[in-house]
């Protein structure tokens, strides 16, 4: 079966840089998702790395290593605003599955 | 672009009846869509793989007789709880994407189940 895991909670200083961890196993990878959600929102989509390296979109990072089966969300510059759950996902085959999600909280 | 409408956003319901939940691409064709339930600060859970024109294909735990998924078009995909009860309340949340984009599928807006 399929597994991902990801820290339940991290806590970082408003302005600072934090990285958020997420290890898979599952078979017939096709690459690895990150997503924010906000409390009683659904899911939206940050980044996606198929091959290995970092992907940059503003102020968020992601990193992947295949061989590791693991990679990254790297935020910088935290604003208030991104206290949010993130959660990585991995597309096995036709379905994606998600982690159990971080929750980030960042203190002003 | 790829967006996805859910509706009704939340229900209330009575034990024994039963809710349908829509998902719609507005602006894409959708051959397969995605059901996940999501219990308070915990993960999505995938429930079924909706494929139009057949018959969903549901993870293992998930009662099919529950749980009804009709993907009728390339459009529209329904989730209907039946015969609901109070456990069956949850955040249920739909997710598509284009054909050619298997990566950064759109979610719905979700629907907020309450069964009393």
């Amino acid at each position: 079966g399929q597994s991902l895991e990801q820290p339940s909670e991290v806590t970082a200083v408003e302005g600072a840089i934090v990285q958020i961890n997420c290890t898979y196993q599952t078979s017939g990878f096709y690459g690895l998702s990150w997503y924010q959600q906000h409390d009683g929102g659904a899911p939206t989509f940050l980044s996606y790395n198929a091959l290995d390296g970092l992907e940059e979109t503003g102020r968020f990072s992601s990193f992947l290593s295949r061989s590791d089966s693991y990679g990254y969300l790297l935020l910088q510059e935290l604003q208030m605003k991104d206290s949010a759950s993130y959660f990585c996902a991995v597309r096995e085959w036709d379905k994606i599955i998600f982690g159990k999600g971080t929750r980030l909280h960042i203190l002003p | 672009g790829a967006v996805v409408s859910q509706h009704p956003s939340w229900v209330i319901c009575k034990s024994g009846t039963s809710v349908k939940i829509e998902c719609r691409s507005l602006d894409f064709q959708a051959t397969t869509m995605f059901w996940y339930r999501q219990f308070p600060k915990q993960s999505l859970m995938l429930m079924a793989t909706s494929n139009e024109g057949s018959k969903a294909t549901y993870e293992q735990g998930v009662e099919k007789d529950k749980f009804l998924i009709n993907h009728a078009s390339l459009t529209l995909s329904t989730l209907t709880v039946t015969s609901a009860h109070p456990e069956d309340s949850s955040f249920y949340i739909c997710s598509a994407g284009p054909r050619d984009r298997m990566y950064g599928y759109t979610f719905g807006s979700g629907t907020r189940l309450t069964v009393v």
